[in-house]
């Protein structure tokens, strides 16, 4: 079963649509949540660290939010350059996990159309 | 330019070749971790490397051996793969994996086994 789930799987947006990808995880605590941007061909590229629920990041057209079960990435007016793959992966904070060991999501293939 | 740097890009090889996997980061970093990205499946920890101690074994097969020297150079040994191994193997590294940094990650090697 996986820890982290991300929804949708798949999103299509006309460009300037905005829309939001959500990560929801159940590990009981939290040292840290991440949001990736993958394109194809290359490995996942960091964009935000959220720590604590009611945190927002935000980086350009990009937000992200947390609450204590799910974070929230929304994407104000995307270009066709935001077409990507976006993945959460979450830093379980209870003792049985080993530091350092992050689950990931499947993560959220995003196509932004002209 | 993530600063971890994989090489190579692109390995074939059948299931009786001895090849290996390199991975350098120039962050400075003290933690290091192989990842493996199968199709439509989360990124999957292999091992994790902390001060070139190795603190996690995630029960990857002996077939995979990991290697590292110092904490800038990581190496992935592999022999006797079977088909199921065809995958991009993703390093990644971190400040170290007692803190709340982000992991970065290389751009990855796509491993196909004939």
């Amino acid at each position: 079963e996986d820890q982290v789930t991300q929804s949708p799987e798949a999103l299509r947006l006309q460009e300037g649509e905005s829309s939001s990808l959500n990560c929801s995880y159940t590990v009981s605590g939290l040292r840290g949540l991440f949001w990736y941007r993958q394109d194809p061909g290359k490995g996942p590229e960091f964009l935000f660290t959220l720590y604590s629920a009611g945190e927002e990041k935000e980086k350009e057209r990009l937000k992200a939010t947390l609450t204590k079960k799910e974070s929230f990435l929304h994407i104000t007016a995307p270009k066709p350059e935001d077409s990507a793959t976006y993945l959460c992966a979450v830093h379980p904070a209870d003792r049985g996990s080993t530091l350092g060991r992050l689950y990931f999501g499947r993560g959220t293939q995003l196509t932004v159309w002209p | 330019e993530t600063g971890v740097t994989q090489t190579p890009r692109h390995l074939v090889m059948g299931m009786t070749n001895k090849k290996s996997l390199k991975c350098e980061q120039h962050l400075g970093h003290n933690a290091m971790y192989w990842y493996k990205q199968s199709a439509k499946k989360p990124l999957e920890l292999m091992f994790v490397y902390n001060f070139k101690e190795q603190t996690e074994n995630n029960s990857v097969p002996s077939r995979f051996s990991p290697e590292c020297p110092n904490s800038s150079h990581l190496f992935l040994h592999l022999h006797t793969l079977q088909p199921e191994d065809s995958a991009l193997y993703l390093c990644a590294s971190s400040q170290n994996t007692g803190d709340d940094q982000p992991q970065h990650f290389g751009d990855g090697t796509r491993l196909s086994i004939l």
